[in-house]
């Protein structure tokens, strides 16, 4: 049972572009949703994260979007750039529990 | 303040070896968590420790994997008999405590013959 679903699972935008990336979790409680980044041969790095008392959350060119009752959230990515090129894994968790994870979308910022 | 650091970068085994895969935290942080990543998937949660003691094992297969985070030293997660299927990443990650953001090493490529 996969408690976390992203989508798409590969997106190619053009440079200045907004990719968004959709998740959907199942477990109701949930109260931490980080995204993470990742790199080619490189570790996941937390890139912005965002808890359910709040509906949207913005650092710099990302933006979380949170739909509690839809049990989405997404990313956002203004002004999207070739240096976002990357992997992109979102995340739940609940207080004390382990970090679960979406399956990850390779993003392509063309040029 | 070094990052989480993971040793060896690539290691590549026989099936029927051993591996071992090592992790230091970054500096304060006494809690460790290890993932396994296939090729076109995302990280899976093995086991979370902290100093010497397991936390949360639900992720660790029941034969073959073991980890340690001893009181001195990095923690070890070691996978005897390895097979072809244990062919993936492993990531480390660490934390200053249980509900702290957690920082990925650049993790362990293991490849089995």
């Amino acid at each position: 049972q996969q408690q976390v679903k992203q989508s798409p699972q590969s997106l190619i935008v053009q440079k200045g572009g907004i990719p968004i990336i959709n998740c959907a979790y199942e477990n109701t409680a949930f109260d931490y949703f980080p995204w993470y980044q990742q790199f080619p041969g490189k570790g996941p790095a937390l890139l912005i994260a965002i808890r359910p008392d709040v509906s949207e959350k913005k650092e710099g060119r990302f933006t979380i979007s949170f739909n509690k009752s839809a049990k989405q959230f997404s990313l956002h990515i203004m002004d999207s750039q070739p240096g976002d090129s990357a992997t992109y894994f979102c995340a739940a968790s609940k207080t004390d529990d382990k970090i679960i994870f979406g399956k990850g979308t390779r993003l392509h910022i063309l040029p | 303040n070094a990052g989480v650091m993971q040793n060896p970068r690539h290691l590549v085994r026989r099936r029927g070896q051993e591996a071992r895969l090592r992790c230091s935290p970054m500096k304060g942080h006494s809690h460790v968590y290890w993932y396994r990543q296939l090729p076109e998937e995302g990280l899976k949660f093995m086991v979370y420790l902290q100093k010497e003691n397991i936390i949360d094992e639900s992720g660790m297969p029941k034969e073959r994997f073991s980890a340690e985070f001893p009181k001195e030293g990095p923690s070890i997660l070691r996978i005897q008999q390895v097979v072809r299927g244990d062919s993936a990443a492993y990531f480390c990650a660490s934390s200053p405590g249980a509900q702290d953001t957690q920082y990925f090493g650049p993790g362990t490529r293991l490849t089995v013959l």
